[in-house]
């Protein structure tokens, strides 16, 4: 299994107030991502980053920002959480990026967030 | 844009038969990779097998086969055999090597696949 793992695993938080995402891999693999998962709507591309400091959006990136200081650590903070973005969030890793289609993804456990 | 239909919301199947899920995807990409996952109810997200656009030979891992007709644009996931354990749902994803977008997986809307015994 690849090591990735997210934190915290299950949140639940106020609307308004700002939350944060971990995703920590010990792969050391360049690429990483967000998704998030909602009912009717498979998963969907939040941010990913192609290496430190290294970020771009995704399709759904409203209202979310990111952050990479280190190989290792890709966060998710949602300045102003609304119940719209009650979802469950993935993190992903890859070896390679666009330029290279073939590599798959490995996905984290998973963040169950709800805001209320 | 890159777009995957998979048009079986929920599928029952008995224990032992073959299945086949289907996977249509759209893209004006030459170079893209398909790849299926499982999620079982316990949420993680399991790869399983994927397939390069140039590959001439439908790929297989254990008893998963992905059946790529390009042509047609379909590459659907047949899983031979099936357990009670291949219960969950399954997504079918792809990647493209350029298309101007955000890196990443495109996916479709999963079908819910239930073996019965």
């Amino acid at each position: 299994d690849a090591g990735i793992t997210q934190s915290p695993r299950h949140k639940v938080t106020e609307t308004g107030t700002p939350v944060t995402l971990r995703c920590h891999q010990t792969e050391n693999h360049r690429y990483m991502y967000w998704y998030r998962q909602d009912p009717g709507h498979g998963l969907r591309l939040i941010h990913y980053s192609y290496g430190v400091k290294d970020t771009d959006k995704g399709e759904v990136s409203d209202g979310y920002s990111v952050s990479r200081s280190k190989t290792e650590d890709f966060l998710l903070t949602l300045e102003s959480a609304t119940s719209s973005q009650t979802s469950v969030y993935f993190c992903a890793i890859s070896e390679s990026g666009q330029g290279s289609p073939l590599y798959e993804q490995y996905f984290g456990p998973g963040t169950r967030l709800t805001v209320t | 844009a890159q777009k995957i239909t998979q048009t079986q919301p929920g599928m029952f199947v008995q224990e032992k038969e073959a299945v086949t899920l289907d996977c249509t995807y759209d893209t004006s990409d030459q170079s893209y990779g398909l790849f299926w996952y499982k999620q079982p109810s316990s949420g993680e997200m399991i790869f399983l097998i994927y397939q390069g656009s140039y590959d001439e030979q439908n790929a297989t891992e254990g008893r998963y086969s992905l059946n790529f007709q390009k042509a047609r644009k379909s590459a659907n996931l047949v899983i031979s055999a099936s357990q009670l354990g291949d219960s969950a749902m399954y997504f079918c994803a792809m990647r493209a090597k350029s298309g101007g977008g955000a890196d990443g997986l495109t996916f479709g809307k999963g079908t819910h696949l239930i073996i019965q015994p």
